[in-house]
């Protein structure tokens, strides 16, 4: 069964610094990797997806991972954070149709 | 307009009560599903249906029942509920292609916030 692991609980960061949340994934013939955002009291939004082809996947608001199979990480970065950037992150994969999730890295960005 | 609703968005209740969730989307999507997000955030998988068709069914106590009348509704009815039964409850959707490659993103409904008194 895949797992999915984000290594960070909560990443602390100051406005306009880059910002890199971690997630390694269990190894798998195929896999399709996802990056969920959920502001407080809201449901989950899709930031970006993996499903096969450029291992660099670009996002909204700013967001870009990198699908790296050796190390079977998918790693979400962003150059510059901004104050609304402030929310829990899950990272996830696709086994069979149901999306196993990570525990989730809250990302704080003080000004 | 919205995509995957829920209502209701908060659900106060005593234990032993039974209630329901409704999740309605409007995508066209195939495939509906329930998750589950406890107190520290984390989320699982409790079902999944494909045009109507139960066809994932985790661990879950059988005091869960999840109904679908058509492909753009899924409910959620719990039996007897208990203080572990608090939590968040999201609805999705997605689109699966007739292959049965399950690769397409799920869209989620804002959640129904559920504590069992």
């Amino acid at each position: 069964a895949q797992s999915v692991t984000q290594l960070d609980s909560q990443v602390p960061v100051f406005e306009e610094a880059p910002v890199e949340l971690r997630c390694n994934y269990s190894s798998s013939v195929s896999v399709y990797l996802f990056w969920y955002v959920q502001y407080p009291n809201q449901g989950l939004q899709l930031l970006l997806k993996y499903l096969s082809g450029s291992t660099l996947v670009k996002g909204i608001n700013g967001f870009e991972a990198e699908f790296n199979k050796s190390q079977t990480s998918f790693h979400l970065r962003k150059p510059s954070v901004h104050i609304s950037d402030t929310a829990e992150y899950f990272c996830a994969v696709n086994q069979g149709g149901k999306l196993i999730f990570g525990q989730g890295t809250e990302l704080s960005v003080k000004p | 307009d919205t995509a995957v609703s829920q209502t209701p968005k908060y659900l106060v209740t005593q234990m032993g009560n039974d209630k329901s969730i409704k999740c309605e989307q409007n995508l066209g999507h195939d495939t509906m599903y329930w998750y589950k997000q406890d107190s520290k955030k984390f989320l699982k998988i409790m079902f999944s249906y494909n045009n109507k068709e139960l066809i994932i069914n985790e661990t879950v106590p059988n005091r869960f029942s999840p109904k679908s009348p058509d492909k753009a509704h899924l409910n959620l009815h719990i039996n007897s509920l208990e203080l572990g039964d608090s939590a968040v409850y999201f609805c999705a959707s997605s689109q699966v292609r007739a292959s049965g490659i399950y690769a397409y993103e799920q869209y989620f409904g804002p959640g129904t916030r559920l504590t069992v008194t």
